[in-house]
Protein backbone atom coordinates (compact mmCIF):
# COMPACT_ATOMS: atom_id res chain seq x y z
CA UNK A 1 0.00 0.00 0.00
CA UNK A 2 0.97 3.59 -0.76
CA UNK A 3 2.08 6.06 1.78
CA UNK A 4 0.13 8.94 0.46
CA UNK A 5 -2.37 8.23 -2.42
CA UNK A 6 -4.57 10.68 -4.34
CA UNK A 7 -6.68 10.14 -7.40
CA UNK A 8 -4.11 11.51 -10.38
CA UNK A 9 -6.90 13.08 -12.17
CA UNK A 10 -7.47 15.06 -14.50
CA UNK A 11 -10.21 16.84 -12.36
CA UNK A 12 -12.21 19.16 -14.81
CA UNK A 13 -14.37 21.55 -13.27
CA UNK A 14 -16.09 24.25 -14.45
CA UNK A 15 -15.23 28.04 -13.54
CA UNK A 16 -17.25 28.76 -10.48
CA UNK A 17 -18.14 25.32 -9.14
CA UNK A 18 -16.70 24.00 -6.20
CA UNK A 19 -13.64 21.57 -6.51
CA UNK A 20 -12.57 18.44 -4.30
CA UNK A 21 -9.45 16.81 -3.98
CA UNK A 22 -8.98 13.91 -1.81
CA UNK A 23 -5.94 11.95 -0.03
CA UNK A 24 -5.37 8.90 1.98
CA UNK A 25 -2.78 8.22 3.84
CA UNK A 26 -1.56 4.73 5.51
CA UNK A 27 0.61 5.36 8.78
CA UNK A 28 -2.38 5.75 11.37
CA UNK A 29 0.46 7.95 13.21
CA UNK A 30 0.46 10.13 10.85
CA UNK A 31 0.84 13.67 12.98
CA UNK A 32 0.43 17.25 10.50
CA UNK A 33 -0.92 16.97 6.72
CA UNK A 34 -0.23 19.54 3.89
CA UNK A 35 -1.62 20.69 0.23
CA UNK A 36 0.44 22.12 -2.65
CA UNK A 37 0.35 23.38 -5.35
CA UNK A 38 2.38 22.71 -7.86
CA UNK A 39 1.87 24.58 -11.67
CA UNK A 40 3.41 22.84 -14.69
CA UNK A 41 6.95 23.49 -14.65
CA UNK A 42 6.99 25.89 -11.18
CA UNK A 43 8.19 24.73 -7.89
CA UNK A 44 5.29 23.45 -4.75
CA UNK A 45 4.08 26.15 -2.84
CA UNK A 46 2.04 25.15 0.12
CA UNK A 47 -1.36 26.72 0.26
CA UNK A 48 -3.28 24.18 3.53
CA UNK A 49 -1.86 22.23 6.43
CA UNK A 50 -3.95 20.76 9.16
CA UNK A 51 -3.33 18.97 12.05
CA UNK A 52 -6.50 18.54 13.81
CA UNK A 53 -9.70 16.59 12.52
CA UNK A 54 -12.32 19.02 10.95
CA UNK A 55 -11.98 21.38 8.95
CA UNK A 56 -9.89 24.41 8.39
CA UNK A 57 -10.55 27.34 6.08
CA UNK A 58 -8.64 29.54 4.31
CA UNK A 59 -10.20 32.01 1.83
CA UNK A 60 -11.55 29.74 -1.06
CA UNK A 61 -9.38 27.09 0.50
CA UNK A 62 -10.71 24.11 2.66
CA UNK A 63 -8.78 21.32 4.46
CA UNK A 64 -10.76 18.52 5.86
CA UNK A 65 -9.00 15.73 7.94
CA UNK A 66 -10.50 12.88 9.56
CA UNK A 67 -8.02 10.74 11.22
CA UNK A 68 -9.96 7.60 12.43
CA UNK A 69 -10.63 7.67 8.10
CA UNK A 70 -7.35 8.64 7.47
CA UNK A 71 -8.07 10.68 4.94
CA UNK A 72 -7.57 14.12 4.29
CA UNK A 73 -9.18 16.88 1.08
CA UNK A 74 -9.02 20.28 0.01
CA UNK A 75 -11.72 22.25 -1.22
CA UNK A 76 -11.68 25.09 -3.51
CA UNK A 77 -14.66 27.14 -4.01
CA UNK A 78 -15.45 29.33 -6.51
CA UNK A 79 -12.78 27.47 -8.94
CA UNK A 80 -11.11 29.80 -10.76
CA UNK A 81 -8.55 28.95 -13.93
CA UNK A 82 -5.79 30.14 -12.21
CA UNK A 83 -6.69 26.97 -9.99
CA UNK A 84 -5.50 24.86 -12.90
CA UNK A 85 -2.42 22.70 -11.56
CA UNK A 86 -1.58 19.66 -9.66
CA UNK A 87 -1.89 19.43 -6.15
CA UNK A 88 -0.06 17.26 -4.29
CA UNK A 89 -0.84 15.97 -0.61
CA UNK A 90 2.18 15.80 1.99
CA UNK A 91 2.18 13.79 5.23
CA UNK A 92 4.68 14.22 7.88
CA UNK A 93 4.41 11.36 10.48
CA UNK A 94 6.46 12.66 13.42
CA UNK A 95 8.89 15.12 14.39
CA UNK A 96 12.47 13.58 14.42
CA UNK A 97 14.65 11.84 11.97
CA UNK A 98 12.87 10.28 9.09
CA UNK A 99 9.76 10.75 10.75
CA UNK A 100 10.43 14.80 10.07
CA UNK A 101 10.04 14.07 5.90
CA UNK A 102 7.23 14.83 4.03
CA UNK A 103 5.84 12.12 2.24
CA UNK A 104 3.94 13.25 -0.94
CA UNK A 105 1.38 11.68 -2.75
CA UNK A 106 1.43 11.59 -6.29
CA UNK A 107 -0.78 15.01 -7.06
CA UNK A 108 -4.20 15.18 -9.25
CA UNK A 109 -4.38 17.46 -11.58
CA UNK A 110 -6.54 19.69 -11.63
CA UNK A 111 -8.59 21.61 -14.74
CA UNK A 112 -10.73 24.50 -13.96
CA UNK A 113 -12.82 25.44 -17.40
CA UNK A 114 -13.43 28.99 -18.65
CA UNK B 1 16.70 37.77 -2.58
CA UNK B 2 15.76 34.29 -3.85
CA UNK B 3 14.94 32.10 -0.84
CA UNK B 4 16.34 28.19 -1.97
CA UNK B 5 18.18 28.83 -5.12
CA UNK B 6 19.33 25.72 -7.35
CA UNK B 7 21.74 25.64 -10.23
CA UNK B 8 22.22 24.67 -12.94
CA UNK B 9 18.29 25.00 -14.05
CA UNK B 10 18.82 22.35 -16.53
CA UNK B 11 21.59 19.86 -17.34
CA UNK B 12 22.23 18.37 -20.04
CA UNK B 13 24.72 15.08 -19.84
CA UNK B 14 25.86 11.91 -21.27
CA UNK B 15 25.18 8.40 -19.64
CA UNK B 16 27.90 7.39 -17.23
CA UNK B 17 29.12 11.37 -16.59
CA UNK B 18 29.55 12.67 -13.21
CA UNK B 19 27.38 15.85 -12.57
CA UNK B 20 26.60 17.81 -9.57
CA UNK B 21 23.52 20.37 -8.60
CA UNK B 22 24.44 23.42 -6.04
CA UNK B 23 21.50 24.70 -3.45
CA UNK B 24 21.76 27.31 -1.31
CA UNK B 25 19.25 28.59 0.93
CA UNK B 26 19.01 31.99 2.68
CA UNK B 27 15.91 31.36 5.31
CA UNK B 28 18.30 30.55 8.03
CA UNK B 29 16.80 26.88 7.91
CA UNK B 30 18.54 24.35 9.97
CA UNK B 31 17.07 21.33 7.67
CA UNK B 32 17.75 20.92 3.51
CA UNK B 33 16.30 17.84 1.46
CA UNK B 34 16.72 16.54 -1.95
CA UNK B 35 13.42 15.20 -3.81
CA UNK B 36 13.18 13.60 -7.13
CA UNK B 37 10.31 14.37 -9.45
CA UNK B 38 9.86 11.90 -12.03
CA UNK B 39 7.98 12.33 -15.46
CA UNK B 40 4.83 10.97 -13.24
CA UNK B 41 4.97 14.13 -11.10
CA UNK B 42 6.08 11.97 -7.97
CA UNK B 43 8.03 14.05 -5.82
CA UNK B 44 9.88 11.20 -4.05
CA UNK B 45 12.51 12.46 -0.81
CA UNK B 46 15.91 11.00 -1.43
CA UNK B 47 18.05 13.08 1.56
CA UNK B 48 17.14 15.15 4.58
CA UNK B 49 20.58 16.90 6.49
CA UNK B 50 20.76 18.53 9.35
CA UNK B 51 24.32 19.51 10.80
CA UNK B 52 23.43 16.84 12.93
CA UNK B 53 21.92 13.89 10.78
CA UNK B 54 22.12 12.82 7.67
CA UNK B 55 19.06 10.25 6.75
CA UNK B 56 18.73 8.80 3.34
CA UNK B 57 16.13 7.08 1.65
CA UNK B 58 17.01 3.41 1.68
CA UNK B 59 15.83 3.47 -2.18
CA UNK B 60 18.13 5.80 -3.41
CA UNK B 61 21.36 4.48 -5.37
CA UNK B 62 24.60 4.91 -3.83
CA UNK B 63 25.78 6.56 -7.01
CA UNK B 64 24.11 9.73 -5.15
CA UNK B 65 25.44 11.72 -2.55
CA UNK B 66 24.74 15.01 -0.79
CA UNK B 67 27.40 16.93 0.24
CA UNK B 68 27.00 20.14 3.02
CA UNK B 69 29.77 22.58 3.06
CA UNK B 70 27.39 24.51 5.90
CA UNK B 71 24.12 24.89 6.93
CA UNK B 72 22.87 27.06 4.43
CA UNK B 73 24.51 24.75 1.58
CA UNK B 74 23.27 21.23 0.46
CA UNK B 75 24.67 20.07 -3.18
CA UNK B 76 23.79 16.89 -4.83
CA UNK B 77 26.53 14.52 -6.11
CA UNK B 78 25.46 12.08 -9.11
CA UNK B 79 28.25 9.66 -10.66
CA UNK B 80 27.74 7.09 -13.38
CA UNK B 81 24.78 8.89 -14.23
CA UNK B 82 22.35 6.22 -16.18
CA UNK B 83 19.04 7.19 -18.37
CA UNK B 84 16.88 6.38 -15.56
CA UNK B 85 18.13 9.47 -13.94
CA UNK B 86 16.46 11.70 -15.77
CA UNK B 87 13.85 14.03 -13.50
CA UNK B 88 13.53 17.07 -12.01
CA UNK B 89 15.55 17.31 -8.53
CA UNK B 90 13.93 19.69 -5.80
CA UNK B 91 15.98 21.06 -3.06
CA UNK B 92 13.84 22.30 -0.29
CA UNK B 93 14.87 23.52 3.62
CA UNK B 94 12.76 23.78 6.19
CA UNK B 95 13.41 24.93 10.10
CA UNK B 96 12.73 22.76 13.08
CA UNK B 97 10.44 24.69 15.61
CA UNK B 98 8.20 26.08 12.97
CA UNK B 99 4.45 25.87 12.78
CA UNK B 100 3.72 24.44 10.58
CA UNK B 101 7.03 22.95 9.99
CA UNK B 102 6.83 23.16 5.63
CA UNK B 103 9.23 23.34 3.05
CA UNK B 104 10.31 26.32 0.93
CA UNK B 105 10.96 24.12 -2.50
CA UNK B 106 13.96 25.37 -4.99
CA UNK B 107 12.85 26.21 -8.40
CA UNK B 108 14.49 22.93 -9.76
CA UNK B 109 17.03 21.60 -11.64
CA UNK B 110 15.92 19.34 -14.57
CA UNK B 111 18.12 16.62 -15.77
CA UNK B 112 18.05 15.17 -19.31
CA UNK B 113 20.74 11.97 -19.23
CA UNK B 114 21.12 10.89 -22.90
Amino acid sequence: QKEVEQNSGPLSVPEGAIASLNCTYSDRGSQSFFWYRQYSGKSPELIMFIYSNGDKEDGRFTAQLNKASQYVSLLIRDSQPSDSATYLCAVKRGYGGSQGNLIFGKGTKLSVKP
Amino acid sequence: DTAVSQTPKYLVTQMGNDKSIKCEQNLGHDTMYWYKQDSKKFLKIMFSYNNKELIINETVPNRFSPKSPDKAHLNLHINSLELGDSAVYFCASSRLGDIPRSYTFGSGTRLTVV
